[in-house]
């Protein structure tokens, strides 16, 4: 079973940009994807891209390319998030969330969410 | 893109009674439908993959059924931990893998 610990919440200014983490372990972790899907509060659940760390591929939705960046360690197994021009709109939580290459496209297991406060 | 539609938005059940959940898909996606169940304050939790089949663990009052651009969730004899919020999920066509807005089940 694969295991996803977050980073902490975050408290940021509009303009800036925030990096959150996300270690993975356990299980099968060769041809894995790693991806991160926010939640804005009281709302539902929104996809933002994700990286297979051995390939280094990325995918990103549409809506944030250019302000979004997923990258890996492959040292520590530690997939990052990096969303930079920060605006109250993106006020959530963020989760990571895994697949392996034997469950290509649903996510099976999820962190445990990280909180990016955006506010002046 | 491929937009998910759930519906009710929110269903009230009692416990013990059966609920069934929607899921529209704009276009067909094959089964490549999956259900999550988030509970208040937890992160999202698999329930179904391939649209049928029932993640590990999932007890077997949960069962998933459709194809193509219909969808149904069904829980029978509901318990009080299944009181949450569901979301369906494509992964036919990506990028995006995209999400229903979700259904709040809510006890009656």
């Amino acid at each position: 079973q694969v295991h996803l610990v977050q980073s902490g919440a975050e408290v940021k200014k509009p303009g800036s940009s925030v990096k959150v983490s996300c270690k993975v372990s356990g299980g099968t972790l060769s041809s894995y994807s790693i991806n991160w899907v926010r939640q804005a509060p009281g709302q539902g659940l929104e996809w933002m891209g994700g990286i297979i760390p051995m390939f280094r591929r990325t995918n990103y939705a549409q809506r944030f390319q250019g302000r979004v960046t997923i990258t890996a360690d492959r040292s520590t197994n530690t997939v990052y998030l990096e969303l930079t021009s920060l605006g109250p709109e993106d006020t959530a939580l963020y989760y990571c969330a895994y697949y392996g290459s034997a469950s290509p496209g649903w996510f099976d297991s999820w962190g445990q969410g990280t909180l990016v406060t955006v506010s002046s | 893109e491929i937009v998910m539609t759930q519906s009710p938005v929110t269903l009230s059940v009692s416990p013990g009674d059966r609920a069934t959940l929607s899921c529209r898909a704009s276009q067909s996606v094959s089964s490549n439908l999956a259900w999550y169940q988030q509970r208040p304050g937890q992160a999202p939790r698999l329930l179904i993959y391939a649209a049928v089949t029932r993640a590990t663990g999932v007890p077997a009052r949960f069962s998933g059924s459709g194809s193509g651009t219909e969808f149904t969730l069904s829980i029978s004899s509901l318990q009080s931990e299944d009181f949450a919020v569901y979301y369906c999920q494509q992964y036919d066509n990506w990028p995006p893998y995209t999400f229903g807005q979700g259904t709040k089940l809510e006890i009656k």
